[in-house]
């Protein structure tokens, strides 16, 4: 059975800062690893998509790398700033189902 | 353009009512997802619909929960007799194809609390 885990469960870092979140998953079949923020009161929005033959995805400011065979997933976010605050979620694909982990709550100081 | 729609954006009920959740995709998707989000816990995945038919069902927690795809657009979720433990926010999502490989799109959720 897939289990996805994410560490740390929150997280509180000063602007500025470089950050790392970690996803960690225990079948490597997988199809893809899908990042997604979720914002209070909000759905869920994808940052990076990392297809199953690639190594890593960036957008903006965010880069997530994936290495399957270790099953693990890293989201990091450079140069921090409050509107980063949120909970971020990654989660695994296989067959019809996606499975996430319970997610890191960011909170970035002002 | 218009991203995935859910209604309710908050309900309450009491205990043993019936309740029906609605999902809106994007214009065009064929793929759509049901997950639910209890407090404190991850993301739970329901079920998905290819078209209108759900190849796997098997994510629903219980037989009085249920959904439902029409037209290949709208799709409701219902759930009979609700209980306390049925309290989580419910998140729909579409994406453009039934592929594994296709970024799904989210919806804001719909908050269910059963009193």
């Amino acid at each position: 059975k897939q289990e996805v885990t994410q560490i740390p469960a929150a997280l509180s870092v000063p602007e500025g800062e470089n950050l790392v979140l970690n996803c960690s998953f225990t079948d490597s079949a997988i199809y893809n690893l899908q990042w997604f923020r979720q914002d209070p009161g909000k759905g869920l929005t994808s940052l990076l998509l990392i297809q199953s033959s690639q190594r890593e995805q960036t957008s903006g400011r965010l880069n997530a790398s994936l290495d399957k065979s270790s099953g693990r997933s890293t989201l990091y976010i450079a140069a921090s700033q409050p509107g980063d605050s949120a909970t971020y979620l990654c989660a695994v694909r296989r067959d019809d189902k996606i499975i996430f982990g319970k997610g890191t709550r960011l909170h970035i100081l002002p | 353009g218009a991203g995935v729609s859910q209604s309710p954006s908050n309900k309450v009920t009491e205990k043993g009512k019936d309740v029906e959740l609605r999902c809106d995709p994007i214009s065009g998707h064929t793929a759509l997802y049901w997950y639910r989000q209890s407090l404190g816990q991850g993301l739970e995945f329901l079920i998905y619909f290819q078209g209108n038919s759900a190849p796997d069902k098997s994510g629903l927690p219980s037989d009085r929960f249920s959904a439902e795809r029409t037209g290949g657009s709208v799709s409701t979720l219902t759930i009979q007799r609700t209980q306390q433990e049925d309290s989580a926010v419910y998140l729909c999502a579409s994406s453009s194809q039934t592929g594994f490989y296709n970024e799904q799109f989210f919806g804001p959720g719909t908050r269910l609390t059963v009193l």
